[in-house]
């Protein structure tokens, strides 16, 4: 596809169960991010791979939290145990290279809500 | 990580050039400044980016003063599609750094 593409678009979810969000980056990207946007809020950092690693993990908001790429295309974030706090739309981005002057393109996003 | 402060909230009628500015008083050396545009429902998209005096393509301008300790987004002739809310970074350039976008500025366009 031409741009970054996420999935599911919307997921609603019960407290306590697990959840997997999914990002198709731009072909030949070799840097993905994931952010995490609340309500009215700006863009929270969650994490970023360089190719299938990811050196910084620190945005992560707790252990429930993970994230893997593979293959240096596909990545899924994970959500174990949702409760209702992690409620807010996901963003993923991808750009050619690690490096701050390359653009991130950023896809639709997936909604999360968690009753 | 150069902290960036940006007005939360600007109005502009249709037509009239819109400014919005940005501090960013620590930012260091080897740091880029970078705009972003989001609509609602919508991923953020890039709009311009520079590191110093003045950069334009064609959808905006970005002026850079030589302190760089601030910049401004220039949009010339505004329309309603413009409403939006638009978001400062300072970025390391030497790799790539946790980065927060913040709350941004809505700019809301009045016919």
């Amino acid at each position: 596809g031409a741009g970054v593409s996420q999935s599911p678009s919307n997921k609603v979810t019960e407290k306590g169960k697990d959840v997997e969000l999914r990002c198709d980056p731009i072909s030949g990207h070799t840097a993905l991010y994931w952010y995490r946007q609340s309500l009215g809020q700006g863009l929270e950092f969650l994490i970023y791979f360089q190719g299938n690693s990811a050196p910084d993990k620190s945005g992560l908001p707790s252990d429930r939290f993970s994230a893997e790429r593979t293959g240096g295309s596909v990545s899924t974030l994970t959500i174990q145990r949702t409760q209702q706090e992690d409620s807010a739309v996901y963003l993923c981005a991808s750009s050619f290279a690690v490096l701050a002057e390359e653009t991130q393109y950023f896809g639709p996003g997936t909604r999360l809500l968690v009753l | 990580l150069a902290k960036t402060t940006q007005p939360i909230s600007m109005d502009s009628y249709e037509g009239q050039e819109v400014n919005i500015t940005c501090s960013h008083n620590n930012i260091a050396t080897n740091d880029y400044i970078t705009w972003y545009q989001q609509f609602p429902s919508q991923g953020p998209r890039f709009i311009i980016q520079g590191y110093k005096t003045k950069v334009t393509n064609e959808v905006a301008s970005l002026f850079i003063p030589a302190d760089r300790k601030s910049s401004t987004l220039s949009l010339p002739r505004v329309s309603l599609s413009d409403t939006a809310v638009y978001y400062c970074l300072v970025r390391y350039s030497g790799g790539y750094q946790k980065v927060t976008f913040g709350i941004g500025t809505k700019l809301q366009v009045i016919p």
